[in-house]
Order: C-alpha cells, then sequence, then structure tokens
C-alpha cells in the first residue's frame, strides 16, 4: 500500500524540549516537503528536499532542522528555538525535479498536530 | 513576492446550492495550479489541477475549476453541493520553473444539510 506516512498523530511536548516528527513514504519520489498549518493562513513551507543529503529553507525556517540521509525519510525537528510551535505539520512528496515533467504534484500525509504545554 | 488569495475564509450553504471559491495569484509567466480539500479528520488531498491546455478543468467528486489568465484567477465551482462536502478547500500555485508551491489561506465550507 503506497503512500506517506507521518508519526505520531498527536504529539506534546514541553517548553524548552526538542521534538522529531517522522515522515516515511515508499513512493519512491525524490523530493520531499514539510509545511505547518495555521488556521487561516493555509500551509507554509518549512524546509523542503530535492534529493537524498541535500535540503532548501523555506519560507518558515527559524527554530526547525531537518535531515534527509534516506530517499523514503524526511524528518524534521522543532527545536526550543521555535517560538510559537504549536500548529499542525504535513509532509509531502512528489516525484521531483530531477524527473519531473511538467505535471509533477505533491501528495500529502496525514499529518501530526503538535502542542507545546 | 508570488502570493495566492482566497478571498472567502468561511462559506455556509445549503445543501444543493451552488459552489464557487476564489483564487487569484500574483505569478507572472507560466503557472500551474491546485485545488487541494482537507475533509475534517483526513489528510490533505488533491482535487484537482491545472498544467496546461483546457482552462477548465474537471477533478474528482464534480468539482471543476476554470483558469482565467487574465483575471489571474482559479475559481473552484460545484453545481450542487453536498453535506459531504464540508471541509476546507485550498488553492496553490506554482510557478513554471520549479515545484514549490504557494498557498492560500484557505477556505473553510459548511454545508447544512
Amino acid at each position: 500500500d503506497g503512500g506517506i506516512t507521518q508519526s505520531p498523530k498527536y504529539l506534546f511536548r514541553k517548553e524548552g524540549q526538542n521534538v522529531t516528527l517522522s515522515c516515511e513514504q515508499n513512493l519512491n519520489h525524490d523530493a520531499m516537503y514539510w509545511y505547518r498549518q495555521d488556521p487561516g493562513q493555509g500551509l507554509r513551507l518549512i524546509y523542503y528536499s530535492q534529493i537524498v543529503n541535500d535540503f532548501q529553507k523555506g519560507d518558515i525556517a527559524e527554530g526547525y532542522s531537518v535531515s534527509r540521509e534516506k530517499k523514503e525519510s524526511f524528518p524534521l525537528t522543532v527545536t526550543s528555538a521555535q517560538k510559537n510551535p504549536t500548529a499542525f505539520y504535513l509532509c509531502a512528496s512528489s516525484i521531483g525535479v530531477g524527473r519531473r515533467s511538467l505535471t509533477d504534484t505533491q501528495y500529502f500525509g496525514p499529518g501530526t498536530r503538535l502542542t507545546v504545554l | 513576492a508570488q502570493s495566492v488569495s482566497q478571498h472567502n475564509h468561511h462559506v455556509i450553504l445549503s445543501e444543493a446550492a451552488s459552489l464557487e471559491l476564489g483564487c487569484n495569484y500574483s505569478y507572472g509567466g507560466t503557472v500551474n495550479l491546485f485545488w487541494y480539500v482537507q475533509y475534517p479528520g483526513q489528510h490533505l488531498q488533491l482535487l484537482l489541477k491545472y498544467f496546461s491546455g483546457d482552462p477548465l478543468v474537471k477533478g474528482i467528486k464534480g468539482f471543476e475549476a476554470e483558469f482565467i489568465k487574465s483575471k489571474f484567477s482559479f475559481n473552484l465551482r460545484k453545481p450542487s453541493v453536498q453535506w459531504s462536502d464540508t471541509a476546507e478547500y485550498f488553492c496553490a500555485a506554482r510557478g513554471g520553473g520549479g515545484n514549490m508551491l504557494t498557498f492560500g489561506g484557505g477556505t473553510r465550507l459548511m454545508v447544512k444539510p
């Protein structure tokens, strides 16, 4: 069964703690993305990765970090430096630039809701 | 900076009413356009997309959208909504040269039975 999985579904964190959100895909996609969703603001891009061992900052990367050691995995760490981390986090993937036709489309995982206590 | 605007934040309709959700983008040149839907408790799903060709695009569940280049718009339509269409709808755009999407703020649709 192909798709994108994110875990956990709900996550609670105390202030000052780092926390890592998991994202895995078995679609053989090169590109992966992390978004943050807040009410009324749509989705904002945190980080993206076009290929293994490479990633780029998105629009709101401050307070976050990522790694891309394997093609199928793109974990996101929310650090204590992120001032307002409570949000819904969405991971996505797409075929990617390297093999991209003009029809590259992003597909999304189910999301992780992070609450800072 | 490139941007996508959805002017209606909340829409309430009765079943069988017609739906039109607005979406405007600020990209010049080639643009790819998408509508995604997020049903309550579910993940974001692709409704339809436009890359080129016929500006009237048909998607899943009876939705369609029309690309009007002169108006920089990509409005979503459905002739007769159902209670099950209650969801949040997101418009997204991408310039022709890359694969980064810019999303609008979303429109929450509530359909009353």
